[in-house]
């Protein structure tokens, strides 16, 4: 497998940041998403990198570096929302064979 | 766009009892994959199509679990007979390309409780 580690939970106050790191062992992949997972819920799409740098979607950003083998979440303005579950995922191949981290849990306290 | 759908939402059974999934995909999504998620764990795949050939089914414990995607389209993952440890949330989930570039989508999941 892709060894895909993150952290199990981590706690945060509303309006403050975030940040989720994904580290894992594989020498190439085709690309690395984000996914949020409410309680009960399916896994919703958040973002995707392909190259090394930030992707930023309005209070979400991701940040990709296939050198050091890592990739972070930054969640911003935290809302109580955003309680949810977030998940690494990897695409070792060209075939879209997803491969996901167990996940982070995010609580957000008011 | 219609996203994807799964049926039934829950199931019961009990051990040794087999049990039934379907799945119908987005529409013009070439590739579907069933995925197994048990409680505090991230989801582990078990079966990828593309069209209606299997592409991967390396995880999936076949002497119990089958799966068919006969059309190409709709899809439905078999359990039997099923075990204890099977009780988790079965997730399918479908992609445009299946090349790597496009997200998937995944539908609401079946929760299945082995007792």
């Amino acid at each position: 497998g892709q060894n895909i580690d993150q952290p199990t939970e981590m706690t945060a106050t509303e309006g403050a940041i975030v940040q989720i790191n994904c580290t894992y062992q594989t020498s190439g992949f085709n690309g690395l998403f984000w996914y949020q997972q409410h309680a009960g819920e399916a896994p919703t799409f958040l973002s995707y990198n392909v190259l090394d740098g930030l992707e930023e979607k309005g209070r979400f950003s991701s940040f990709l570096s296939r050198s050091k083998g890592y990739s972070y979440l930054l969640l911003k303005e935290l809302q109580m929302k955003d309680s949810a579950s977030y998940l690494c995922a990897l695409v070792p191949d060209s075939w879209g064979k997803f491969q996901f981290g167990a996940g982070t849990q995010v609580v957000v306290t008011p | 766009e219609a996203g994807v759908a799964q049926s039934p939402r829950y199931k019961i059974i009990e051990k040794r009892q087999s049990v039934a999934f379907w799945c119908n995909p987005i529409s013009g999504h070439a590739t579907l994959y069933w995925y197994q998620q048990i409680l505090g764990q991230g989801p582990k795949l078990l079966i990828q199509f593309q069209n209606n050939g299997v592409v991967d089914d390396s995880q999936l414990p076949k002497d119990r679990f089958s799966a068919e995607r006969l059309k190409g389209v709709d899809s439905t993952l078999k359990i039997q007979p099923a075990k204890l440890e099977d009780s988790a949330v079965y997730l399918c989930a479908s992609s445009y390309e299946g090349q790597g570039g496009s997200p998937l989508h995944f539908g609401n999941g079946t929760r299945l409780t082995v007792t």
